[in-house]
Formats: structure tokens, C-alpha cells, sequence
């Protein structure tokens, strides 16, 4: 099977500017979780969905949102960008049929610049 | 809440070296454990993972980690390091919710 895609790979904004993020997960899999990754702050967890509908949030501003559509392809979007959103954004793909906790697979990451 | 603590911030070790990585995790309950590992620019690949049984866990690339319930552990070995596991390494602690945290990451240098 194909892994996780994620476009674009890298991307360079201005402040205010708003950004959208594509995650297509692995064939099947019908989980997809959002990351954002910087040195200070490490791994954070933003949300995930599952079947369309948003399952689990971190602690991160309204700026930030997803969607997800019927084929599992997800969107993440950020508005009003500042200049601390500058991270690499991961994805993650999940199966999740048998309600535990699942492993998950990550796609290689959207490297986001905020000037 | 549950949390994943690395306290090796940065470790190097000799090419051929014997390799042990610390991760400790704070849970009520048994949690699922896995261990990541990043190269630059890089997403993150699935090492291996503990969701019950068998301790002593074998995972891909030569890895094995070992869960210790009393110490609260989940330690990332490797018996002989290539140049190529040059990367940073992740433990990560999940429950049921899917709800995954990370610990901070291990950067591991090889010396030839």
C-alpha cells in the first residue's frame, strides 16, 4: 500500500497570511491525526478525526482547524498565521477498526515558514 | 494525565557500539508504548510497539525494547549501532482515545 501523503512538502507564508495543509492517509484507514512539531515545543498533538467528524482536540487556538471528507483525505488549516507557527506539520494515518489504540503511521511532514 | 519522559536529550556512541535509549511514562493504567525514530526532514517510521503480552519487544532495523511495569519503562536497546541509525529517536505513550503523546526526542550521533 502506498503510505501517507502529505502536500505541500514546504511551504513559505507572511504573517496574517491563512495556510491549508493535505493529508491523504493510507488506503483504508480512516483515522487521520495532526501534528506540529517544533524544536522548542516538541510533538504536539492538534486534533484528529475519524469518519468525517472531529474526535479528539489538543490545546491549540481556534486559528487552527481540519476537515475531513468521505475519502479520509484531510485538511488542516491555519489562519492569521504568526510567526511561532513556523513547525513541521505530520500526519498521521490510522486504522482504527478495532476501537484500541491503533498504531500510527506518519506521512513525511509539511515544513511551513512564517516570515 | 499521561506523559513520556526521555531524559537523554543527546546521546553518541561509537559505530558498533551496544545502544540503549531511556523512556520513562507516567499512567494509571498499562498504556500503549511505542518508539519512533526521525531523520532529518524526515516523518516519523514505527520502530516497534508494546500493547500487551510478551515484554520483551522485537521491533525492525535490529531494535528491541524491553517494558519494565515496576520502573515505569520502556527502554529502546540495540545490540550493535550502524552509521545509519544516526536520527532522533521518540517514545510515545497512547490510551485508548488514540490520545498520543511523545516524549521530547532523543538525537543519537554515531562516531565511526
Amino acid at each position: 500500500k502506498a503510505g501517507v501523503t502529505q502536500t505541500p512538502r514546504y511551504l513559505i507564508k507572511t504573517r496574517g497570511q491563512q495556510v491549508t495543509l493535505s493529508c491523504s492517509p493510507i488506503s483504508g484507514h480512516r483515522s487521520v491525526s495532526w501534528y506540529q512539531q517544533t524544536p522548542g515545543q516538541g510533538l504536539q498533538f492538534l486534533f484528529e478525526y475519524f469518519s468525517e467528524t472531529q474526535r479528539n482536540k489538543g490545546n491549540f487556538p481556534g486559528r487552527f482547524s481540519g476537515r475531513q471528507f468521505s475519502n479520509s483525505r484531510s485538511e488542516m488549516n491555519v489562519s492569521t498565521l504568526e510567526l511561532g507557527d513556523s513547525a513541521l506539520y505530520l500526519c498521521a494515518s490510522t486504522d482504527r477498526t478495532s476501537g484500541a489504540a491503533d498504531t500510527q503511521y506518519f506521512g513525511p511532514g509539511t515544513r511551513l515558514t512564517v516570515l | 494525565a499521561q506523559s513520556v519522559t526521555q531524559p537523554d536529550i543527546h546521546i553518541t556512541v561509537s559505530e558498533g557500539a551496544s545502544l540503549e535509549l531511556r523512556c520513562n511514562y507516567s499512567y494509571g493504567a498499562t498504556p500503549y508504548l511505542f518508539w519512533y525514530v526521525q531523520s532529518p526532514g524526515q516523518g516519523l517510521q514505527l520502530l516497534l510497539k508494546y500493547f500487551s503480552g510478551d515484554t520483551l519487544v522485537q521491533g525492525i532495523k535490529g531494535f528491541e525494547a524491553e517494558f519494565k511495569r515496576s520502573q515505569s519503562s520502556f527502554n529502546l536497546r540495540k545490540p550493535s549501532v550502524h552509521w545509519s541509525d544516526a536520527a532522533e529517536y521518540f517514545c510515545a505513550v497512547a490510551h485508548n482515545n488514540n490520545d498520543m503523546r511523545f516524549g521530547a526526542g532523543t538525537r543519537l550521533t554515531v562516531k565511526p
